[in-house]
């Protein structure tokens, strides 16, 4: 069965500084991978996606994404973080013939001014 | 263009009451999903469809839960009788089509509250 472990429920950075909020999936076959992130009261807004092709993914806002597959890791990164970064990031997993996006259980992004 | 909407954004109901939600994808989206987020965990599908048919409604609960999207375009999902633990954010996404690699583009949601 596919699965997303977000093992951080927190994260805190300065400002500035970079971040990772971590992931690790599993899936049969190869995983299309997903990141979201959701500010307050509003849906879930798409951040970038790993399909095929360059390891490392980069994104909207200045967000960028690992995929290690012998990890099975699809960590999110920026390299200086701003305030209005924090916010709520979920990963999420999809097989080659699921339909369904499996989603972790999310981070709390917190960065400080 | 405009985004995926839903209405209502907020709504209480008691349990046993029935309560339903409607969503409008973005124009020329074929596939409609329907999401349940419980605070603190991340979104679970409920009921995936692709134009007017049904693609994968294994997690949906159908002794109370059941979900229509006639003419392929706007859809509503129903609650009849509602329980506490129905007490989530009800969110609507849609994209392109259901091939495993096109992102999805989410509402914002409604949040129901079963007191």
């Amino acid at each position: 069965a596919q699965s997303v472990a977000q093992p951080e429920d927190q994260v805190n950075v300065a400002e500035g500084n970079p971040l990772t909020v971590k992931c690790t999936y599993s899936v049969s076959g190869n995983p299309y991978l997903f990141w979201y992130v959701q500010y307050p009261n509003r849906g879930l807004q798409f951040l970038l996606k790993y399909i095929t092709g360059d390891n490392l993914v980069k994104g909207s806002y200045g967000f960028e994404a690992e995929f290690n597959k012998s990890q099975t890791s699809f960590h999110l990164k920026k390299p200086s973080a701003l305030v209005s970064d924090s916010a709520l990031y979920f990963c999420a997993v999809r097989d080659q013939a699921g339909t369904a996006l499996i989603f972790g259980k999310g981070t709390t992004l917190s960065v400080s001014s | 263009e405009a985004g995926v909407a839903q209405s209502p954004r907020y709504k209480i109901i008691e349990k046993r009451q029935s309560v339903a939600f409607w969503c409008n994808p973005i124009s020329g989206h074929a596939t409609l999903y329907w999401y349940q987020q419980i605070l603190g965990q991340g979104p679970k599908l409920l009921i995936q469809f692709q134009n007017n048919g049904v693609v994968d409604d294994s997690q949906l609960p159908k002794d109370r839960f059941s979900a229509e999207r006639l003419k392929g375009v706007d859809s509503t999902l129903k609650i009849q009788p509602a329980k506490l633990e129905d007490s989530a954010v009800y969110l609507c996404a849609s994209s392109l089509t259901g091939v495993f690699d096109y992102e999805q583009y989410f509402g914002p949601g409604t949040r129901l509250t079963v007191t």
